[in-house]
């Protein structure tokens, strides 16, 4: 079974601080990667993805993210944060091969930035 | 264009009784996956539909049932309804069975009493 990890719940930055939000997850097979966010008042929405290729990938607003395969990692990365970054973020993980249709997502992060 | 529309937005029931939450795709999209979110933590899989079939299910009981319709909209029904069922009901669309990224509606808000 597949499992997620993000291990910061609440981040709290300046804005212009550089930010990593971490992502582990559990499966040994092939996995499709995803970060979404969801700002206030607003429904999740997908920030980037990763299938394979270029382990870093970028996605909208700046934001980018690297698979690490041996650390099994999808890390979020963004170098110069602004308040209207303020949300939860999720990192998710899918399993093509097995069940192509489910997603497990983290608990999800927390981010406040402070103007 | 109309994103991923969920009704109703808020409900409140009674333990015991039964829900119908109601999903319309993305125009185009063929399939419908449905996630529960309880306060705290992330979406939880419960079902994805594509053509009309069940593709897969997640570990809920079998009072959660769904079903997608020839229009691709879809239905959630959960009979019986726990304390613990009370959540943010999220369906989620996408082009086809495999997952590209979601596209996600605003969610129905279940609170059971």
């Amino acid at each position: 079974a597949q499992s997620v990890s993000q291990h910061n719940h609440h981040v709290i930055l300046s804005e212009a601080a550089s930010l990593e939000l971490g992502c582990n997850y559990s499966y040994g097979g092939t996995v499709n990667l995803f970060w979404y966010v969801q700002y206030p008042g607003q429904h999740l929405q997908l920030l980037l993805k990763y299938f394979s290729g270029d382990p870093l990938v970028k996605g909208i607003k700046g934001f980018e993210a690297e698979f690490i395969k041996s650390k099994f990692s999808f890390n979020l990365r963004k170098p110069s944060v602004q308040w209207s970054d303020t949300a939860e973020y999720f990192c998710a993980v899918n399993a093509p091969n097995t069940n192509a249709g489910k997603s497990t997502f983290g608990d999800g992060t927390t981010l406040t930035v402070k103007p | 264009d109309a994103g991923v529309t969920q009704s109703p937005t808020h409900l409140i029931k009674t333990r015991g009784q039964q829900v119908t939450l109601r999903c319309s795709p993305i125009s185009g999209h063929k399939s419908v996956s449905w996630y529960q979110q309880v306060l705290g933590q992330g979406p939880q899989f419960i079902f994805q539909y594509y053509e009309k079939e069940e593709r897969g299910r997640g570990n809920f009981p079998d009072r959660f049932s769904a079903r997608q319709f020839p229009n691709y909209s879809s239905e959630l029904n959960v009979n019986a309804l726990l304390l613990g069922d009370s959540a943010l009901y999220l369906c989620a669309s996408s082009l086809d069975s495999a997952n590209y990224g979601y596209t996600f509606g605003s969610g129905t808000r279940l609170t059971v009493v």
